[in-house]
């Protein structure tokens, strides 16, 4: 069975300053794990995905995401925050079973930026 | 040239009434899913299906039907719908057969029920 818990409900930043939004996943196989998006009153948008390739993921927007194996983690970072970055955030991990592909969704994290 | 589209975008009925929601993808994929969210944010997988065929039913009560007419298309049918019904619902598609392949999301229906 997989979970995903993301460590922190809410996080605020100020403009310019860095973003750090934790995810740790258990996950009985190699997973593929996501990051999504979502602003208010809107879908969900993929942001990245880690698919057991290099370690060291990028995303769109300038986001990023390192997966460590050892720690279980996939926490997603950004070198400065904008203000267009606050909204909810999702770590979601993938994996297949006899049924299909099974996302698993985080709590997610709003994350809030103040000017 | 909408990826997953959704209708309808709100909705708005009372107790014990009976509603749709219509899912349309243009992807390509041969897999489509329902979400839940509820007032809390959680996301939750209530259906799968591939190629036309269930393949996922979450623990959801038989008053949701899904119905897939083609590949492209999954919808929500809702009978007897309740208060604990209101939550923002989510179609999403996907390729299946590997664990990499992301999953495109709707816009959401937002359903409310008074």
């Amino acid at each position: 069975a997989q979970s995903v818990t993301q460590l922190d409900s809410h996080v605020s930043v100020s403009e310019g300053t860095p973003v750090l939004l934790r995810c740790n996943y258990s996950s009985s196989y190699s997973p593929s794990l996501f990051w999504y998006v979502q602003h208010p009153n809107k879908g969900l948008q993929l942001l990245l995905k880690y698919t057991s390739a290099a370690t060291l993921v990028k995303g769109i927007n300038g986001f990023e995401a390192e997966f460590k194996k050892s720690e279980t983690s996939f926490h997603l970072t950004k070198p400065s925050a904008h203000m267009s970055d606050a909204a909810e955030y999702f770590c979601v991990v993938s994996e297949a079973d006899n049924a299909g592909n099974m996302l698993t969704f985080g709590g997610g994290t709003r994350l809030m930026v103040k000017p | 040239d909408t990826a997953v589209s959704q209708t309808p975008k709100y909705l708005v009925t009372q107790m014990g009434n009976d509603k749709s929601i219509k899912c349309e993808q243009n992807l390509g994929h041969d897999t489509m899913y329902w979400y839940k969210q509820d007032s809390k944010k959680f996301l939750k997988i209530m259906f799968s299906y591939n190629n036309k065929e269930l393949i996922i039913n979450e623990t959801v009560p038989n008053r949701f039907s899904p119905k897939s007419p083609d590949k492209a298309h999954l919808n929500l049918h809702i009978n007897s719908l309740e208060l604990g019904d209101s939550a923002v619902y989510f179609c999403a598609s996907s390729l299946r057969g590997r664990t990499s392949y992301e999953q495109y999301f709707g816009p959401g229906t937002r359903l409310t029920v008074t």
